[in-house]
């Protein structure tokens, strides 16, 4: 079954980076583009873009773009979410999703289980 | 940028009542664009409908979703105790995704 395991929860400091990795499995990893999704406590979620595991091409949102950098291993099928210069609104429950398109769209039908970043001096 | 607005913010219901959820684009968007999650507590959230009116695998038909153009809706026929939860629309667009901000449906 399609399985999107995320790492653990992260407590960085203002001003530091944090990594977040996605390591998929039960489908062909270079077959599907993997998203960067994030929630604020109590908030909505923010599409962060995404990654293609095959080429390593990318498309940041440009709320974020100069701040993430999203990179992949193939031999290890796993993606990674790098963040820096982190503040405090930063905070958030971190998702890494798989993009199925279907009629010229995509949507997120896996979902990993979520990485906690907390920001906090 | 277009922006999605859900209605209401919370929607309270009992089990076995019907459910109607709306989410408004600023500007008219292919139907194909509009996508459905449902998010419980602790949890990720969960694909039920993509191109406004399509369920996804494994979603019961009791989730059907409608609309065009700027109006869309989500409609839950008979609620279960399960459904309780919070729901996102998303758009596709300009290869940019955008999130509503969710409606919470709660127990009355």
């Amino acid at each position: 079954q399609v399985q999107l395991v995320q790492s653990g929860a992260e407590v960085k400091k203002p001003g530091a980076s944090v990594k977040v990795s996605c390591k998929a499995s039960g489908y062909t990893f270079t077959g599907y583009h993997i998203h960067w999704v994030r929630q604020a406590p109590g908030q909505g979620l923010e599409w962060m873009g995404w990654i293609i595991p095959n080429s390593g091409g990318t498309n940041y949102a440009q709320k974020f773009q100069g701040r993430v950098t999203m990179t992949r291993d193939t031999s290890t099928s796993t993606v990674y979410m790098e963040l820096s210069r982190l503040r405090s609104d930063d905070t958030a429950v971190y998702y890494c999703a798989r993009g199925l398109s279907i009629m010229g769209t995509t949507m997120f039908d896996y979902w990993g289980q979520g990485t906690l970043v907390t920001v906090s001096s | 940028e277009i922006v999605l607005t859900q209605s209401p913010g919370t929607l309270s219901l009992s089990p076995g009542e019907r459910a109607t959820l709306s989410c408004r684009a600023s500007q008219s968007v292919s139907s194909s664009y509009l996508a459905w999650y449902q998010q419980k507590a602790g949890q990720a959230p969960r694909l039920l409908i993509y191109g406004a009116s399509s369920r996804a695998t494994g979603i019961p038909d009791r989730f059907s979703g409608s609309g065009s153009g700027t109006d869309f809706t989500l409609t839950i026929s008979r609620l279960e105790p399960e459904d309780f939860a919070i729901y996102f629309c998303q758009l596709y667009g300009n290869a940019q995704y955008t999130f509503g901000q969710g409606t919470k449906l709660e127990i009355k």
